[in-house]
This record gives structure tokens, C-alpha cells and sequence, in this order.
């Protein structure tokens, strides 16, 4: 159970272009989900939580114009890279807890491999 | 501030050697402690995690983790290390007075054939 999907794997695009991810939590609802990012060999940043019908919660130095987060349904929450740049090339990972209790585990999706070329 | 330490960046240990990453955390609350693991391009997966009462949790994979609460520590543990153990792990913990979770910086362990 508590299985989180992630689409696309990869994707590879041109600067100035935008790039849609999605993340679905596929057996249960999730009010909530997170946005990370990783870069090589490093840990996870935290980028925003995405609220189910409200506005996402940035992080402190994430830009929210570029980063658009969409939670429109409680399986379903986007995350689109707008105006992409080389800097924005990273792995990108979403996750949610299967229930909403302290002890419950975070699950994660695949992550999304992005390329700006 | 809230913050996890795992003190190693890269752990190595030969294949059937017992194995331990360590994790230390300061969290403010009723701390929840978890392991994760994540292979290359791939999200992070659920290891194990603390439940309240047990010191030694067990988890998949013949992973386990030694929960200490006066050093605030929760050290993963497995008696004999596999070459396919290797993996970057990740040691998370949540807390009864918010949503987050946070992650240590991971350790990169090596098992060598």
C-alpha cells in the first residue's frame, strides 16, 4: 500500500520552455504533499508543501513564480517549472504520508530527472 | 532549530561484516526517527521506522535500528552486509508539533565484495 507515482522519469528541454510533473498518490489521499529537490550526491531540499484545494507553502528562497504548485484533487498534486533554465536541471522527488499521523512514513515518488539544455 | 546529523558521508564495509550508520537528531516535540534508502535515479524507500516502546525496530531487507532517546540517536544496523546494501541511506524524523520532516545530509554506504 501507500504507493506515490511519479510521471515523467525524465524529461529533457529547451531553456525558456515549461515542464509539468505529476504526482499521484495511487491507493490512498493525500492532503498533503511534498516537493524536493536533489542535487548530485547530495540531500534533499524541501521546496514547498502542497495543500489539497489551498495554496502551496514555499520554502524560503524558492521561488513560487517559477515553481507552480497545483493540488487540485487528494490524489493529485503538479509541479511546473516555468521559463526552465540549466540552473533548473535537477532530480526532482514527491512524496506524501499514507496517513496523517506523526509515526506515519513519508512515500516517495520515483523522482522526475530534469534537463535544460 | 531542528536538525539530523548523520556524521558520515561514506561508510564502507566488506560483504557478511556486520554494518552501522549512524544518526543523531535534536527535534523539537516527540521525535519520530526513520530510515530510508534510495538507489541512483530512484525515490527514497521506507526502511524502518521507531515504535514508541521498542529500542531495537526491525525493518525489510534484514535492516534494523537502535533507537536511544537519551542520546537522542537512532543508528541503523544490519548483522551481515550484502553487496546489494549498497546505497545511499537517508536517516528522517518527524515531530508531533508540525508536518515536516527532516533529513539528514545521507550516508553513502559501500559494501565491498
Amino acid at each position: 500500500g501507500a504507493v506515490v507515482s511519479q510521471h515523467p522519469s525524465w524529461v529533457i528541454c529547451k531553456s525558456g520552455t515549461s515542464v509539468k510533473i505529476e504526482c499521484r498518490s495511487l491507493d490512498f489521499q493525500a492532503t498533503t504533499m511534498f516537493w524536493y529537490r536533489q542535487f548530485p550526491k547530495q540531500s534533499l531540499m524541501l521546496m514547498a508543501t502542497s495543500n489539497e484545494g489551498s495554496k502551496a507553502t514555499y520554502e524560503q528562497g524558492v521561488e513560487k513564480d517559477k515553481f507552480l504548485i497545483n493540488h487540485a484533487s487528494l490524489t493529485l498534486s503538479t509541479l511546473t517549472v516555468t521559463s526552465a533554465h540549466p540552473e533548473d536541471s535537477s532530480f526532482y522527488i514527491c512524496s506524501a504520508r499514507g496517513e496523517p499521523r506523526y509515526n506515519s512514513p513519508l512515500h516517495f515518488g520515483n523522482g522526475t530527472r530534469l534537463t535544460v539544455t | 532549530a531542528q536538525s539530523v546529523a548523520q556524521p558520515e558521508d561514506q561508510v564502507n564495509v566488506a560483504e557478511g561484516n556486520p554494518l552501522t550508520v549512524k544518526c543523531t537528531y535534536s527535534v523539537s516535540g516527540n521525535p519520530y526517527p526513520f530510515w530510508y534508502v534510495q538507489y541512483p535515479n530512484r525515490g527514497l524507500q521506507f526502511l524502518l521506522k521507531y515504535i514508541t516502546g521498542d529500542n531495537l525496530v526491525k525493518g525489510s531487507y534484514g535492516f534494523e535500528a537502535e533507537f536511544n532517546k537519551s542520546q537522542t540517536s537512532f543508528h541503523l544496523k544490519k548483522p551481515s552486509a550484502l553487496v546489494s546494501d549498497s546505497a545511499l541511506y537517508f536517516c528522517a524524523v518527524s515531530a508531533n508539533t508540525g508536518n515536516q520532516f527532516y533529513f539528514g545530509t545521507g550516508t553513502s554506504l559501500t559494501v565491498i565484495p
